[in-house]
């Protein structure tokens, strides 16, 4: 079956430090890849997608690319901002098929 | 363009009642789909409606239930609400199933 894997939080990081959030997956077919951002008392807002393997998604500064190999859709920033604050939901979904989220990561970003 | 809309906002409920949620679509999406978020579970998949009909459901009791109308807006109910039903429903809406998801802001249900 389908799943989704990600990295355990809470993530506590200085101002303008790296950020990494792990997740891998598992499917039966080719799925495709999302990040979902979660600001607080908000409902949750696409940040990026990967459709196929080796496709980079990418905004507002965060990246991850879709690895194949590794069964991996890791998000990274290289500079985090206060604003950044958010709770992080990797997410597959399959065409015809519903969308499977990981537990999401808590990021605070501290000044 | 509207984003996904969902009333009410908030509510309190208490054990044994039930409670309807609605969620009004973006324009042009014929896709609904309705999460329960919780602390310690995270985003749960309750059901995915398309053109007025249930195409995926998740693993929850016949408590929960829900609908599609043919303007494409939906709503959830949850009979005999329990304690464990408290936690913030959010409905996403997507222009083809298992398209990208649009979601609304969430109706946050507490029952005492």
């Amino acid at each position: 079956g389908n799943s989704v894997t990600q990295m355990e939080g809470p993530v506590t990081l200085s101002e303008e430090a790296f950020l990494t959030i792990n997740c891998t997956y598992t499917a039966t077919g080719y799925p495709s890849l999302f990040w979902y951002v979660q600001y607080p008392g908000e409902g949750l807002q696409l940040l990026l997608k990967a459709t196929k393997a080796d496709d980079k998604g990418s905004n507002k500064g965060f990246e991850a690319t879709y690895r194949k190999e590794t069964t991996s859709f890791h998000l990274e920033k290289g500079s985090v901002q206060v604003s950044d604050s958010a709770v992080y939901f990797c997410a597959l979904s399959e065409l015809g098929n519903q969308f499977y989220f990981g537990t999401g990561t808590s990021l605070t970003v501290i000044p | 363009k509207a984003g996904v809309t969902q009333t009410p906002r908030y509510l309190i409920k208490t054990r044994g009642q039930q409670v309807t949620l609605s969620c009004s679509p973006i324009s042009g999406h014929r896709s609904v789909s309705w999460y329960q978020q919780t602390p310690g579970q995270g985003l749960q998949f309750l059901f995915e409606y398309f053109s007025e009909t249930q195409r995926n459901k998740g693993n929850f009791p016949g408590r929960f239930s829900g609908r599609q109308f043919s303007n494409s807006r939906s709503e959830m109910n949850v009979s005999t609400l329990e304690l464990g039903d408290s936690a913030l429903y959010l409905c996403a809406s997507s222009l083809e199933v298992a398209g990208e998801l649009f979601f609304g802001e969430g109706s946050r249900l507490t029952v005492l």
